[in-house]
């Protein structure tokens, strides 16, 4: 959607690297959700983020939400083969709408 | 199960007929979302029911689409008269409640229009 923009659209990355997936919104999020996709399944949902500034962890995934609220970045760390699929970023801007960006595709070489 | 069920799992039909897709919530959760996933594309957001009811439905693309929930638990998305740009899949989510809680995604109803 035009009011989430991920980035980048693709990363291949080797095994053991770092990476960071960035998700910008054209207006100050309510709150802001990372899900992770593969192919043929459905959305696992990974992390949520409502306060400016917050930052959560699970193992090796961290995401960050900045002060004003308008851009996430979606951290790994030592990447692995498992961390593969499409990451998305959601959103809820107001009562009746939820918006997803448009995916981030991670393939990691072994 | 303890997650959001949605059958069928796949679903090819002939252009011109009806669709039903069936979306099975997790208990307790008030909130139930609808998007459609093309091929390649991200999610886009069809429409959403608190409790039976759906605030707005002026995301579903046509007319040809409908979708109720009763007994505030199972929901179905009906698509009349399908044509081939249907074909998606169909992605059913629920939450606790909306207002930031996290949705909680089904596998998703794979459609092919013939």
């Amino acid at each position: 959607s035009q009011e989430l923009e991920q980035s980048p659209q693709s990363l291949i990355v080797q095994e053991g690297k770092n990476l960071t997936i960035n998700c910008t919104s054209s207006k100050t999020l309510y709150g802001l959700y990372w899900y992770k996709q593969k192919y043929g399944e459905g959305l696992i949902f990974l992390m949520m983020l409502q306060k400016g500034g917050e930052e959560k962890s699970h193992e090796k995934i961290t995401a960050k939400l900045d002060e004003k609220k308008q851009q996430s970045s979606l951290h790994i760390t030592a990447s692995q083969p498992s961390h593969a699929g499409i990451y998305l970023c959601g959103a809820q801007y107001n009562f009746n709408k939820f918006y997803f960006g448009s995916g981030t595709k991670l393939n990691v070489k072994p | 199960g303890a997650g959001v069920s949605q059958s069928p799992s796949n679903k090819v039909t002939e252009k011109g007929k009806d669709v039903e897709l069936r979306c099975d919530p997790i208990s307790g959760h008030t909130a139930l979302y609808w998007y459609r996933q093309s091929l390649g594309q991200g999610l886009e957001f069809l429409i959403y029911f608190q409790g039976n009811s759906a605030p707005d439905k002026s995301g579903l693309p046509s007319d040809r689409f409908s979708a109720e929930r009763t007994g505030g638990s199972v929901s179905t998305l009906t698509i009349q008269r399908t044509q081939q740009e249907d074909s998606a899949v169909y992605l059913c989510a629920s939450s606790l409640e909306t207002g930031n809680q996290p949705q909680h995604f089904g596998d998703g109803t794979r459609l092919s229009i013939l």
